[in-house]
């Protein structure tokens, strides 16, 4: 099994609707991470949490909640998508230690298409 | 605040030829740099580190060295593969909370 898992691996949706994409991981980590990826734009993140009980936004949270329902598990939720929320989305975790730890883990991305 | 600055891409190059791809960096104290690669259609991976100035990362044939003196972390290959086709990301490590600062991506093509 991979180290993060990401579901699903593509999605297509209407605007205005609610879609939740999933995130679970088997390193351990207490630190995850939302992050948005567009042509050209590099990643951006969305939201990050240190653990279960610590939340935070990103530079573009803006649209996006988030869930942490375990240290494994960290829920990202667009409440009304549209079309300009269609991107590949990454979730990541890491072990935060001193001097960046062993870096971050990624998922291999879920493409989400807002019609 | 933190920040990274890369090479624009795309960059093509033929098989067999010498690669860098620049980076440069904003920070204060000592981060760690970081080097990872997207292969089409997957997530980001660990390509390199270094953690200290001097420092060299090294992994799969590709190389950066932790330059203080002029805040860069430039990634190099001595004889890139069609296979090294990919987006290279610059990151760093904020002394702050130990989060990730991203560059922006450079495209690497590489044409047999």
């Amino acid at each position: 099994d991979a180290d993060v898992t990401q579901t699903p691996r593509n999605r297509i949706t209407k605007t205005g609707k609610r879609i939740m994409l999933e995130c679970s991981q088997t390193k351990g980590h207490d630190r995850m991470y939302w992050y948005r990826q567009d042509p050209g734009l590099g990643l951006r993140l969305i939201y990050y949490s240190f653990d279960v009980k610590d939340i935070n936004k990103g530079e573009i949270s803006d649209g996006y909640s988030v869930s942490r329902q375990a240290q494994a598990k960290f829920s990202l939720s667009l409440e009304s998508a549209i079309p300009n929320q269609t991107a590949l989305y990454f979730c990541a975790t890491s072990d935060g230690g001193v001097a960046g730890g062993r870096g971050y883990t990624f998922g291999s991305g879920t493409r989400l298409t807002v019609v | 605040g933190d920040s990274v600055t890369q090479m624009e891409g795309p960059v093509t190059l033929s098989e067999e030829a010498f690669l860098t791809i620049n980076c440069t960096y904003t920070a204060t104290g000592y981060p760690s740099l970081f080097w990872y690669v997207q292969y089409p259609g997957e997530g980001l991976q660990l390509l390199l580190k270094a953690t200290k100035a001097d420092d060299k990362g090294s992994n799969k044939g590709f190389e950066a060295t932790y330059r203080k003196e002029t805040t860069s972390f430039h990634l190099e290959k001595g004889s890139v593969q069609v296979s090294d086709s990919a987006v290279y990301f610059c990151a760093l490590s904020s002394l702050s909370n130990y989060q990730l600062i991203w560059g922006a991506g450079t495209k690497l093509i590489i044409k047999p």
